[in-house]
């Protein structure tokens, strides 16, 4: 167990939703990170927070924002969903701003998202 | 661009034998790290090795070691007496500390491992 909680397990929505995902990183790790990972490709970064505020911000769409909250849990939002955004939403922690080899990714369990 | 190349979508493995699978990387930069993280059914994503580029020994966990050949960029891990619980999906992972120290995953090598 990383320790990293995701909910919901699965989310099965219609096209043109919206759609939350949350985050409870590791006790003690103030950055979460969110990567999507759809079929037949690697984990895609999307974006990053550090205690509360946006750090970086990777291949996410205009249509997906994040934040962070005071409890540093996360939250994922996914507005007008089109069917390409069935993916696999993976949340990760590390204990430090920037992750390193001595404070690696830690990743939850991932929230399975089905758009039809 | 940083890019991570896993060449082989998929693998098996009988149990109790060895197994290597490759990862190739690009980049420019001479300091960064590199890592191993195990997906199994579960959908966790698990870290099981990982190496700094300026360290010229192979890092080793238990029954996982990895070849390291930064001439070549290539990173590869050897899984030995194969478990079972050793059938996963595994990601390369590449990440440099001059760029935000973003993680660059490769596309991930499906293993199962035969009874």
């Amino acid at each position: 167990d990383s320790g990293v909680t995701q909910t919901p397990k699965h989310l099965i929505t219609a096209t043109g939703q919206r759609v939350t995902l949350r985050c409870s990183p590791r006790s003690g790790d103030l950055s979460v990170y969110w990567y999507q990972q759809s079929l037949d490709q690697g984990l895609q970064f999307l974006i990053q927070y550090y205690n509360g505020e946006e750090r970086a911000k990777g291949n996410i769409l205009e249509r997906f924002s994040a934040q962070q909250f005071p409890d540093l849990h996360s939250e994922l939002n996914l507005s007008s969903l089109e069917l390409g955004d069935s993916a696999l939403y993976f949340c990760a922690s590390s204990l430090t701003q920037l992750p390193s080899y001595n404070s690696p990714l830690h990743f939850g369990n991932g929230t399975r998202l089905t758009v039809t | 661009a940083q890019t991570v190349t896993q060449s082989q979508p998929e693998m098996s493995v009988q149990e109790a034998e060895t197994v290597t699978l490759s990862c190739t990387y690009d980049t420019s930069e001479n300091n960064y790290y590199l890592f191993w993280y195990k997906q199994p059914p579960s959908r966790q994503m698990i870290l099981v090795i990982r190496q700094e580029a300026y360290k010229q020994q192979n890092a080793t966990e238990n029954r996982f070691s990895v070849n390291f050949q930064k001439a070549a960029k290539s990173f590869s891990l050897k899984i030995s007496d194969s478990q079972l619980g050793d059938t996963a999906m595994y990601f390369c992972a590449f990440m440099m500390p001059n760029t935000g120290n973003q993680f660059y995953f490769g596309t991930g090598t499906s293993l199962t491992v035969i009874p």
